[in-house]
């Protein structure tokens, strides 16, 4: 089945604690991208990747790492969370750069206290 | 830059009801335009796009939307929903340049009541 996985789903953790959520997607695609959903404020892009080792910072990248070793793979690392990155976490996947359909995981809540 | 804004954060409405959800962009540039669905607890699912051609696009579980260029909208319209239509939904247009981000609105919150 196609389908982007997120783990963890839920994450209750504490102020400056390393984390790292990882997204993962079997169907070889080559843009993948992280977004965070807040109430009110829809979904904000964090970071994208065009293709292997091809990062970018999206609107909101402050405080977030991301890598693109493999193709498939795609975490986000959070060095030292703050509560304001309490949230809920969407990574997503697209076939090619250009425009056309985003493909969702399920998404990772995240609690920062 | 490109902006989305869903002028309603909540929208109730009884079974079978039609019911409109609406959206405006803002875009010097020619857009791509995209209606996502959020069901309680899931992923984003996309619901319908335009791309190019015909203005009204329609989804396989009867959702609609027009692309009126003029008004700058892409307003989301069903005819009678279901209690499963109770969802969260999206509008976004891509972003400039070939990052191809997609911009998306705050949301609207659709609750169909029996």
């Amino acid at each position: 089945e196609a389908q982007v996985t997120q783990n963890p789903r839920y994450l209750i953790t504490v102020t400056g604690k390393k984390l790292t959520v990882t997204c993962s997607q079997n169907m070889n695609h080559e843009y993948m991208s992280w977004y965070r959903q807040d109430p009110g404020l829809g979904l904000r892009q964090i970071y994208y990747s065009m293709n292997v080792e091809v990062t970018d910072k999206g609107d909101v990248p402050e405080g977030y790492k991301v890598s693109r070793k493999e193709k498939r793979n795609f975490p986000l690392i959070l060095e030292s969370p703050s509560p304001n990155q309490t949230s809920l976490y969407f990574c997503a996947s697209r076939l090619g750069t250009g425009v056309g359909e985003l493909f969702f995981g399920e998404g990772s809540r995240l609690t920062v206290l | 830059a490109q902006s989305v804004t869903q002028l309603d954060s909540q929208v109730p409405v009884f079974e079978e009801a039609p019911v409109e959800l609406r959206c405006n962009y803002s875009s010097s540039v020619s857009v791509y335009l995209f209606w996502y669905v959020q069901y309680p607890n899931q992923g984003l699912q996309l619901l319908l796009k335009y791309l190019s051609g015909s203005t009204l696009v329609e989804s396989i579980n009867g959702f609609e939307a027009e692309f009126n260029k003029s008004q700058t909208s892409f307003h989301l319209r069903k005819p009678s929903v279901h209690i499963s239509d109770t969802a969260e939904y999206f509008c976004a247009v891509s972003g400039s340049g070939n990052t191809g981000k997609l911009i998306f609105g705050q949301g609207t919150t659709l609750q169909v009541k029996p």
